[in-house]
């Protein structure tokens, strides 16, 4: 079936930083590609979305690119900050049947130090 | 506009016991579901529905019901808590059922069953 996989954390990084959370799936078909982010005590927020192959993402200095060939979608940042401290997660929409459902990998916590 | 509310935040059930958690979006989202957040496992689908009247089954709906008698609303009901359940839950919704929509997340019920 569908599936996500992404790298486990804790990610701990210094500010300013570069940031890769790498991210890969399985699909059949051609599924939507997501980031959300979960600060500490809320819900999930949608940081960036793809739809389609080599669609790049962008949102707040974080970018993704859809990559079809090596099935990933990375998410970058050239500098953090301690207010990107969260739990990061990847996600696929893929439609089948009547409906979609978007399937989550197991989250990667960052934490920035100052 | 409110977005997605869930209620309670928090809540301490007994084995046995039973109770609903509410879920309510002003966005005139056609699309609403259940998650379950639990540690290393991301989120999982419960039960989700394309619209009024409409509900099914997600990955883990043992234990749970749900009905969606109005487009705004969409409780969750735990019919004999079990320690299991402890977890926390997210609703979520989408404008669309359709692949590429992303999701708008409540801010979670954190529920314990001793």
């Amino acid at each position: 079936g569908d599936s996500v996989t992404q790298m486990e954390g804790p990610v701990t990084l210094s500010e300013e930083a570069c940031l890769t959370i790498n991210c890969t799936y399985t699909a059949t078909g051609y599924p939507s590609l997501f980031w959300y982010v979960q600060y500490p005590g809320e819900g999930l927020q949608l940081l960036l979305k793809a739809t389609k192959a080599d669609d790049k993402g962008s949102n707040k200095g974080f970018e993704a690119t859809y990559r079809k060939e090596t099935t990933s979608f990375h998410l970058e940042k050239g500098s953090v900050q301690v207010s990107d401290s969260a739990v990061y997660f990847c996600a696929l929409s893929a439609y089948g049947g009547a409906t979609n459902k978007l399937i989550f990998g197991t989250g990667t916590l960052l934490a920035v130090q100052p | 506009n409110a977005g997605v509310t869930q209620t309670p935040k928090f809540q301490v059930l007994k084995t046995g016991q039973s109770m609903t958690l509410q879920c309510a979006q002003d966005m005139n989202h056609e699309y609403m579901s259940w998650y379950r957040q639990d540690p290393g496992m991301g989120l999982r689908l419960i039960h989700y529905s394309v619209g009024a009247g409409i509900t099914d089954q997600g990955e883990v709906p043992n234990g749970y019901n749900v009905s969606r008698s109005t487009t705004e609303d969409f409780p969750l009901r735990l019919l004999s808590a079990a320690p299991s359940q402890t977890s926390v839950y997210f609703c979520a919704s989408s404008l669309s059922y359709r692949e590429s929509a992303g999701y708008t997340f409540g801010s979670g019920t954190r529920l314990t069953v001793v």
